[in-house]
């Protein structure tokens, strides 16, 4: 069965950065474009960006330009989503999600990796 | 501010008809598709409509969705205690971007 599993929970304090992971299984890793989404605390979702698995091209959302960097290992089928320079308003559930057709529709998701950011 | 425009709320009684409206543009909902995704408490977003109004294997046909113009909309039927959630909107743009509504929180009375 399709599975997204990230990596555990994460604390920075402001200025530092942090990598978050999405191991895909149960289907062709590189067929299919990875998402991050994120939510703030009571917030809604926010999308950052996505990555083609099989090209490793990217598309950031313009407010994440110059801080986020997406990428993958497609021989362990990992996504990553690093963000630098981290803010208090940068504290959230992070979220990977799986699009098959690149009409952003995200038919899997990652069960969300929380980070703190706190001095 | 999301530039998809959702009601912040909306609730109803079980066994009752709700709507959730989305309202977009004509870079974003009128020329591409909507998808909805349903978030319960504490749990990750589940895709819940896709291609406007196509329902993924395993979710009820109490879920159906419609959109027109620059506007869709999700409607639940034989409304239960479990569709008690957060639903999203979303849309992709002529900008090359991901855009999700606000979010509307459904309370089942």
């Amino acid at each position: 069965q399709v599975q997204l599993v990230q990596s555990g929970a994460e604390v920075r304090k402001p200025g530092a950065s942090v990598k978050v992971s999405c191991k895909a299984s149960g289907y062709t890793f590189t067929d299919f474009y990875i998402h991050w989404v994120r939510q703030a605390p009571g917030q809604g979702l926010e999308w950052m960006g996505w990555i083609n698995p099989n090209t490793g091209l990217t598309n950031y959302a313009q407010k994440f330009q110059t801080r986020v960097t997406m990428a993958r290992d497609t021989s362990s089928n990992t996504a990553y989503m690093e963000l630098k320079s981290l803010r208090s308003d940068d504290a959230a559930v992070y979220y990977c999600a799986r699009d098959p057709n690149g009409n952003f529709f995200l038919d899997y998701w990652g069960q969300g990796t929380l980070v703190t950011v706190s001095s | 501010q999301s530039i998809l425009t959702q009601p912040p709320s909306a609730s109803g009684t079980p066994g009752q008809r709700v709507t959730i409206s989305c309202s977009g543009s004509s870079s974003n909902i009128g020329r591409h598709t909507v998808n909805w995704y349903q978030q319960l408490p504490g749990t990750a977003p589940k895709l819940l409509i896709y291609s406007d109004n196509q329902r993924p294997s395993g979710v009820s046909d109490r879920f159906s969705a419609s959109k027109s113009g620059t506007s869709a909309s999700l409607a639940i039927s034989g409304l239960q205690s479990e569709d008690e959630a957060d639903y999203y909107c979303a849309a992709w743009d002529d900008s090359l971007t991901g855009l999700f509504g606000g979010g509307t929180k459904l309370t089942v009375l």
